[in-house]
């Protein structure tokens, strides 16, 4: 099945600098969720991308898929302690499955 | 409901004893999945039911683990002579089509003495 590898693992930041979470893989992919999980809660979705080279942006979150689409980014400006989290992106995990394979997910710290 | 809900959202178990967690997915969401995620760590996939299909059953760790979907709702996960290596956070997620993604429940903290 589908594996993507996320980088970094793990991100400090102080309150107010930019953040980036990368999500690469090997095969072209046909689609890409992101999800956010809290400290002690359970992963939300955040959002789809399916097209080659989108771009979505929420607030301040801007999410983009590669030309390639074989991979995705998750850029985070100006961020806040709100945002603290694990930010994992997700692949289905065969053609037309609706089954997903997360990334191991990159943990974000905000220093305030 | 409004979400999904799953239930115990907290369970203490001794070794070899067994257990059953609930899942109550959104209604009308034909999707139903379970994971699991170790401290810490990733969600790792266990099973998935899409409507009256056969579930996908190849995430499932051992022979240990069997779970079910009546009436094409609520799910029962059970994980019979429990080890300690089983301790985990189980999520239950459901989905009305893939394009709008996973709705997941608070999950079931499984501690395993």
């Amino acid at each position: 099945g589908q594996q993507v590898m996320q980088i970094p693992q793990y991100q400090h930041v102080q309150e107010g600098e930019d953040f980036t979470t990368y999500c690469n893989s090997s095969t072209t992919l046909s689609n890409i969720q992101w999800y956010k999980q809290r400290p002690g809660g359970h992963p939300v979705f955040l959002i789809q991308l399916v097209k080659s080279g989108e771009v979505k942006k929420q607030k301040r979150l801007t999410f983009q898929f590669g030309e390639a689409k074989k991979n995705s980014s998750l850029h985070i400006t100006a961020t806040q302690t709100t945002d603290v989290g694990t930010y994992f992106c997700a692949v289905q995990s065969g053609a037309g499955s609706y089954q997903l394979t997360f990334g191991k997910g990159t943990k974000l710290s905000v220093i305030p | 409901g409004a979400g999904v809900s799953q239930s115990p959202s907290n369970k203490v178990t001794e070794k070899g004893k067994d257990v059953e967690l609930r899942c109550d997915p959104i209604s009308g969401h034909t999707a139903l999945y379970w994971y699991r995620q170790s401290l810490g760590q990733g969600l790792e996939f266990l099973i998935y039911f899409q409507g009256n299909s056969a579930p996908d059953k190849s995430g499932l760790p051992s022979d240990r683990f069997s779970a079910e979907r009546t009436g094409g709702s609520v799910s029962t996960l059970t994980i019979q002579r429990t080890q300690q290596e089983d301790s985990a956070v189980y999520l239950c997620a459901s989905s009305r089509g893939l394009v709008y993604g996973y709705t997941f429940g608070s999950g079931t903290r499984l501690t395993v003495v």
